[in-house]
């Protein structure tokens, strides 16, 4: 079975500065990786995925994650967040092949700042 | 393309009635889920289609739930009868789903919200 810990329940940072959200997962077989995010009242929607390939991911709005293997992480990143970045961000995993039910962590809140 | 439509948006009912859930995913999509999201229990995978053919309910509550796909274009989710303890956010997710390939993007429709009395 696969799980997920995202550590941080809530992040707040203050607008332009840096932010990195921790996701570490744990699976006995080789895995794809998500970054979902949820703005308020809506449906995830998805920042990235690392399928294989490249360990750096880039997505949509900024953001980027790096998977490592040997740490068992997929922290995601961004440079300089804008107020429009306050959402909730969930890590997903799920095994590689086939079918299997994708596990979502439990989410991190990142609270923009002005 | 209007993305994953989900009805209704909001629901308020009272314990032991019967709530439907209705959910019409993105055309093309094979693949098709039902999530159900609590402050307590986070993101949970109800039960999952592949070319409408229920694949994995194993996170199908109890006896309680049910889910249907008459056809590619419509899918319920009913609960009958309800409790409070049902009272969640419900999400439905499309996917292209290609023989079942788990890596596909899912697209998650807005949510109902419902509130069992």
């Amino acid at each position: 079975a696969q799980s997920v810990t995202q550590l941080d329940s809530q992040v707040p940072v203050f607008e332009e500065a840096p932010v990195e959200l921790r996701c570490n997962y744990s699976s006995s077989v080789s895995v794809y990786l998500f970054w979902y995010v949820q703005y308020p009242n809506q449906g995830l929607q998805l920042l990235l995925k690392y399928l294989s390939g490249s360990t750096l991911v880039k997505g949509i709005n900024g953001f980027e994650a790096e998977f490592n293997k040997s740490q068992t992480s997929f922290h995601l990143r961004k440079p300089s967040v804008h107020i429009s970045d306050t959402a909730e961000y969930f890590c997903a995993v799920t095994p590689s092949g086939g079918y299997q039910k994708v596990t979502f962590g439990t989410g991190t809140k990142l609270q923009v700042i002005p | 393309d209007a993305g994953v439509i989900q009805s209704p948006r909001h629901e308020v009912t009272e314990m032991g009635q019967e709530v439907t859930l209705r959910c019409k995913p993105i055309s093309g999509h094979n693949s098709l889920f039902w999530y159900r999201q609590t402050m307590m229990r986070g993101l949970e995978l109800l039960i999952y289609f592949n070319n409408n053919v229920p694949i994995d309910d194993s996170g199908m509550p109890e006896d309680r739930f049910s889910a249907k796909m008459p056809n590619a274009s419509f899918s319920t989710l009913k609960i009958q009868p309800s409790e409070p303890r049902d009272s969640a956010v419900y999400f439905c997710a499309s996917s292209i789903g290609l023989a079942g390939r788990s890596q596909e993007t899912q697209y998650f429709g807005p949510g109902t919200r419902l509130l069992v009395l």
